[in-house]
């Protein structure tokens, strides 16, 4: 299986700041990569896939970058909405695996 | 607009079967590969297992493997997990999911449902 550590697993930021969460892979996949947003209570969102597509209806602050080991999530002015915990995905190869998560909160 | 309704989550004891279900509505369900995927109180996701638009093809995480069965009835509109031998480390939401384009499996999980939650527990 793919191992991969996503960090920082808490992330304490404003309103207004520009954030950046990492993912690293055990091994290259390419851009097989997608984020998502969980919101406490719901169903996790897609943000982005193959790495640096933008899901539609995504706000354009979401934004992805990386391939092979090393991968980005970026969010470029935080908005009150987006305090919540965000997990990365591998689909290169099966088990398709998450990252641990990494909980945006407000400082 | 996509809709996924799971179904079927209740309290069972160890060792006991389940069969959840989704239902599935607002695209043409026969053209996508479908997914479970769950999440334990207070923990992280896991994929669980997927079948293609046909149901020709089915995988599953090394957890579930030899257990879990996943299935569809396309004229239904529906996705099934049967689960026996059920643990308690099964215990968690369920979530069905969509995947991303029609007639090809990508892997990543465009639409989800809200989830059905399964507690296996004596």
């Amino acid at each position: 299986a793919i191992w991969m550590t996503q960090s920082p697993s808490l992330l304490s930021a404003s309103t207004g700041d520009r954030v950046t969460i990492s993912c690293r892979m055990s091994q290259g996949i390419s851009s097989y990569l997608a984020w998502y947003q969980q919101k406490p209570g719901k169903a996790p969102e897609l943000l982005i896939y193959a790495a640096s597509t933008l899901q539609s209806g995504v706000p354009s602050r979401f934004s992805g970058s990386g391939s092979g080991t090393d991968f980005t999530l970026t969010i470029s002015c935080l908005q009150s909405e987006d305090f919540a915990t965000y997990y990365c995905q591998q689909y290169y190869s099966f088990p398709y695996t998450f990252g641990q998560g990494t909980k945006l909160e407000i400082k | 607009e996509v809709q996924l309704v799971e179904s079927g989550g209740v309290v069972v004891q160890p060792g006991g079967s389940l069969r959840l279900s989704c239902a599935a509505s607002g695209f043409t369900f026969d053209d996508y590969t479908m997914h479970w995927v769950r999440q334990a109180p207070g923990k992280g996701l896991e994929w669980v297992s997927l079948i293609s638009w046909d149901g020709g093809s089915t995988y599953y995480a090394d957890s579930v493997k030899g257990r879990f069965t996943i299935s569809r009835d396309n004229s239904k509109n529906s996705l099934y997990l049967q689960m026996n031998s059920l643990r308690t480390e099964d215990t968690a939401l369920y979530y069905c999911a969509k995947d991303g384009p029609p007639g090809v499996t990508q892997g990543y999980f465009q639409h989800w449902g809200q989830g059905t939650l399964v507690t296996v527990s004596s």
